[in-house]
C-alpha cells in the first residue's frame, strides 16, 4: 500500500478554504486516494474519493496532480463544525489503511 | 446513503469476560467488512478484514484467537473481544463495503473500558 504523508495541524479561518495536502509519492497507477475525516470520538466520516481527475461533492474537492504523487481536499467555506481529523488514504486492493492525519482547526 | 450501526456505543466489563460488539449494514449488502481499533490520540489501526461465509484474515501482530470475528451474512459481522484485560481498553470501529465501487461506511464505534 501506497504511503501517505500530511501535515500533521492546520489552521484556518471560518468562512475561508481550506486546503489539505497530501503526499502519496509511491502510489501505483490503480491506487485510488480516498479522504475521510473524524470528528472526536466518533466513526470516520467519508468525504470523497478519486482515481486520476478531480472530483467535488457536496462537501468539498479533490485536486489530484497529474503524476498523481499528491492531491489537495478543499473545504469551500470552512465552519467550525469541520475541525476534524483529516485523514487522506491510499487504497490498494480493497483495504483502507489509515496514517496519521492532519487536525484541522476552523477558528472564528 | 450507506449506513451501517454499530453496537454497544460504550461497553465495561469485567477483566477476564469477553465482549461481542456487532456490526450491521443497514440498507446495503457488505461483501466484506473491517475492524479496526484506536488508542486516544492514534490513528485508526486495522485489526482484521473479513468476507461473508469465510475465516477473516487478521492483520499482522493481532491475536485471532483473543479477537474473534465473525461474519455469517452480508449485513452482520461481530467482533468478540475473548478474556478481555485492561490493556483491550481501546476505541473499536468497524467498515463495511458494499459490492461495487462502493465508498467504505464507518460505524459510529464501540467504547471499551476493562476494568
Amino acid at each position: 500500500d501506497a504511503k501517505t504523508t500530511q501535515p500533521p495541524s492546520m489552521d484556518c479561518a471560518e468562512g475561508r478554504a481550506a486546503n489539505l495536502p497530501c503526499n502519496h509519492s509511491t502510489i501505483s497507477g490503480n491506487e485510488y486516494v480516498y479522504w475521510y475525516r473524524q470528528i472526536h470520538s466518533q466513526g470516520p466520516q467519508y468525504i470523497i474519493h478519486g482515481l486520476k481527475n478531480n472530483e467535488t461533492n457536496e462537501m468539498a474537492s479533490l485536486i489530484i496532480t497529474e503524476d498523481r504523487k499528491s492531491s489537495t481536499l478543499i473545504l469551500p467555506h470552512a465552519t467550525l463544525r469541520d475541525t476534524a481529523v483529516y485523514y487522506c488514504i491510499a487504497r490498494y486492493g480493497n483495504k483502507l489503511v489509515f496514517g496519521a492525519g492532519t487536525i484541522l482547526r476552523v477558528k472564528s | 446513503g450507506a449506513v451501517v450501526s454499530q453496537h454497544p456505543s460504550r461497553v465495561i466489563c469485567k477483566s477476564g469476560t469477553s465482549v461481542k460488539i456487532e456490526c450491521r449494514s443497514l440498507d446495503f449488502q457488505a461483501t466484506t467488512m473491517f475492524w479496526y481499533r484506536q488508542f486516544p490520540k492514534q490513528s485508526l489501526m486495522l485489526m482484521a478484514t473479513s468476507n461473508e461465509g469465510s475465516k477473516a484474515t487478521y492483520e499482522q501482530g493481532v491475536e485471532k484467537d483473543k479477537f474473534l470475528i465473525n461474519h455469517a451474512s452480508l449485513t452482520l459481522s461481530t467482533l468478540t473481544v475473548t478474556s478481555a484485560h485492561p490493556e483491550d481498553s481501546s476505541f473499536y470501529i468497524c467498515s463495511a463495503r458494499g459490492p461495487g465501487d462502493y465508498g467504505y461506511t464507518f460505524g459510529s464505534g464501540t467504547r471499551l473500558t476493562v476494568v
